[in-house]
């Protein structure tokens, strides 16, 4: 099946500091890519779509300047958590979607990235 | 707007005894439905998934059928391992293809 990887796998930073996170699709080529966030004991938060080549969409209360999201190929996708503070610390997970012939379309997940912010 | 509503955990069961996790939903449509699992330290796996209205998904022997009428697709199975000690989320894909989610069930098995 489709595989998606995202690294690093776990980070702990500095507040202050910016953190990138890459979202890579293995063995397919996924014109949309997914952001969650997953708050501890709770569901999966969608933070935005990126689409390749264009701007992602954010959800409503997401910081666009705070969370910044380049989706540069078919097969890459990057959040960034610009100036991170303690509160953004969260398990953060991307998915991508393999265009299929069965009339949806599957979102496949990263392991996700445990950000911890000092 | 469309949402879904998952059975609070955890769900503490011993080995071999029956498992039902309920999930039901609301959506305009016929919105297509599906079970993802979280095992410990492991990223989200689609467990199984059920496009229309009366089909059944089904796979390492859990079981969910669209229930229209009721808008549920419970998860069930017959004999839980504690292999299956994990997190399970409902989920429905709304007309834009996003995932709603349920807040998550999380399932403990005891030997």
């Amino acid at each position: 099946g489709a595989v998606v990887s995202q690294h690093p796998s776990r980070v702990i930073c500095k507040s202050g500091t910016s953190v990138k996170i890459e979202c890579r699709s293995l063995d397919f080529q996924a014109t949309t890519m997914f952001w969650y966030r997953q708050f501890p004991k709770k569901s999966l938060m969608l933070m935005a779509t990126s689409n390749e080549g264009s701007k992602a969409t954010y959800e409503q209360g997401v910081e666009k300047d705070k969370f910044l999201i380049n989706h540069a190929s078919l097969t890459l996708s990057t959040l960034t958590v610009t100036s991170a503070h303690p509160e953004d610390s969260s398990f953060y997970i991307c998915s991508a979607i393999e265009p299929g012939t069965s009339g949806y379309n599957e979102q496949f997940f990263g392991p996700g990235t445990r950000l911890t912010v000092l | 707007g469309d949402s879904v509503t998952q059975m609070e955990g955890p769900v503490t069961l011993s080995e071999e005894a029956f498992l039902t996790i309920n999930c039901t939903y609301t959506a305009t449509g016929y919105p297509s439905l599906f079970w993802y699992v979280q095992y410990p330290g492991e990223g989200l796996q689609l467990l199984l998934k059920a496009t229309k209205a009366d089909d059944k998904g089904s796979n390492k022997g859990f079981e969910a059928t669209y229930r229209k009428e009721t808008t549920s697709f419970h998860l069930e199975k017959g004999s839980v391992q504690v292999s299956d000690s994990a997190v399970y989320f409902c989920a429905l894909m709304d007309s834009n293809y996003q995932l709603i989610w349920g807040a998550g069930t999380k399932l403990i098995i005891k030997p």
